[in-house]
């Protein structure tokens, strides 16, 4: 069955450094996987999601991810992060009818 | 487009008392999902409404957390009695449909049991 894993359960990066987040998923068939963000304060809202297609996926405010089929992998990036990206970053993929989410990494940014 | 609603935003109990948590999906949002989410772990399912019938509900604790989803719309989530591990975050989700779709998440409901 499809799962996923992170690695990274807290990183600490200085503003205006390069961000990539480990996911690793489980193989299953067809691969379908999202990265879910929760700022402080609000709600967990989706920031990128891969079904089919270009592997290199865009998604809100400059992130990035790469479906890499080989390495079993969809690495979340950002070539420049910035302090208002402090938050958690959930790797998630859908299993039967629901989504299976892995464990978080807190992305803490220093101005 | 509102989103979906929880309430209450936190609670505080007794061990061996009972809470409920409500929640109001986004309109026209046939699937509703239940989710604890323990600090420092990513969120786990409790039960999946698909209109008002359930879909699965393997990770819900029936011996004390029951939940209905009335009139495939609103839903309440029962704890009775808590226990201290029960202290959660308890989210409520909701999408279109079941499956790889977008869920649209709550601002969640934080339950410390003492």
């Amino acid at each position: 069955a499809q799962s996923v894993s992170q690695h990274n359960h807290h990183v600490i990066l200085s503003e205006a450094a390069s961000l990539e987040l480990g996911c690793n998923y489980s193989y299953g068939g067809t691969v379908n996987l999202f990265w879910y963000v929760q700022y402080p304060g609000q709600h967990l809202q989706l920031l990128l999601k891969y079904f089919s297609g270009d592997p290199l996926v865009k998604g809100i405010k400059g992130f990035e991810a790469e479906f890499i089929k080989s390495k079993f992998s969809f690495n979340l990036r950002k070539p420049s992060v910035q302090w208002s990206d402090t938050a958690e970053y959930f790797c998630a993929v859908p299993r039967d009818d629901k989504i299976i989410f892995g464990k978080g990494t807190r992305l803490h940014i220093l101005p | 487009e509102a989103g979906v609603a929880q309430s209450p935003r936190y609670k505080i109990i007794e061990k061996r008392q009972s809470v409920a948590f409500w929640c109001n999906p986004i309109s026209g949002h046939a699937t509703l999902y239940w989710y604890q989410q323990i600090l420092g772990q990513g969120p786990k399912l409790l039960i999946q409404f698909q209109n008002n019938g359930v879909v699965d509900d393997s990770q819900l604790p029936k011996d004390r957390f029951s939940a209905e989803r009335l009139k495939g719309v609103d839903s309440t989530l029962k704890i009775q009695p808590a226990k201290l591990e029960d202290s959660a975050v308890y989210l409520c989700a909701s999408s279109l449909a079941s499956g790889p779709y977008e869920q649209y998440f709550g601002p969640g409901t934080r339950l410390t049991v003492t």
